[in-house]
């Protein structure tokens, strides 16, 4: 049961564009989504999050926009450059609980 | 920033061997360490949850006996593939609570694990 769905395998976008990842879940639970960045062969590095109690948060060229009645999530690049060039997770996690829950990752590439 | 050191970053063994993964927290103390497993193109999929001090919880599906979680000490936690089979190859990720904050989460270099 994937309770936490990145439905694009991969996104190409052109440098300078905007590069918008998506992610859908269907744990009503959930209160705290993560956006985690991953290279390969090393672990995942922290973004950006957002609590269910907001609709977005912005944090320099990142951007998270939270749907709680659609249970979807995006995470906004803009302007994207080739160092995002990575694959993205989304994660989520329920109040009082330690663990996260994962997307399957959408793998990001930017061109030039 | 806290730092999770994880080693080795890149393993090769022989079916039926044993393999012991560590992960340790650099300058913070992990009361809670997780454990996660990634297969190519796929999700990170948490193993076990493991608290210093008692007995890690699994997630359901994994096995206890083959794969072997000690958190002995606020610093370091170890886990042991036993008996690997080609099956387990896999790439496996460790993560540390830093803080009560849901954003307090760091993660492990990553270990690739192939068994041939």
């Amino acid at each position: 049961d994937q309770q936490v769905k990145q439905n694009s395998p991969s996104l190409s976008v052109q440098e300078g564009r905007i590069s918008i990842l998506n992610c859908d879940y269907t744990n009503s639970m959930f209160d705290y989504f993560l956006w985690y960045k991953k290279y390969p062969a090393e672990g995942p590095t922290f973004l950006i999050s957002i609590s269910s109690i907001k609709d977005k948060n912005e944090d320099g060229r990142f951007t998270v926009f939270l749907n709680k009645s659609a249970k979807h999530l995006s995470l906004h690049i803009v302007p994207s450059q080739p160092g995002d060039s990575a694959v993205y997770f989304c994660a989520a996690s329920e109040q009082g609980a330690q663990k996260l829950v994962f997307g399957q990752g959408t793998r990001l590439t930017i061109n030039p | 920033g806290a730092v999770v050191s994880q080693h080795p970053s890149r393993v090769i063994c022989k079916s039926g061997t044993s393999v012991k993964i560590e992960c340790r927290s650099l300058d913070f103390q992990a009361t809670t360490m997780f454990w996660y497993r990634q297969f190519p193109k796929q999700s990170l999929m948490l193993m076990a949850t493991s608290n210093e001090g008692s007995k890690a919880t699994y997630e359901q599906g994994v096995e206890k006996d083959k794969f072997l979680i000690n958190h002995a000490s606020l610093t370091l936690s170890t886990l042991t593939v036993t008996s690997a089979h080609p099956e387990d190859s896999s790439f496996y990720i460790c993560s540390a609570r830093i803080g009560v904050t849901n954003y307090g989460y760091t993660f492990g270099s990553g270990t690739r694990l192939t068994v041939v």
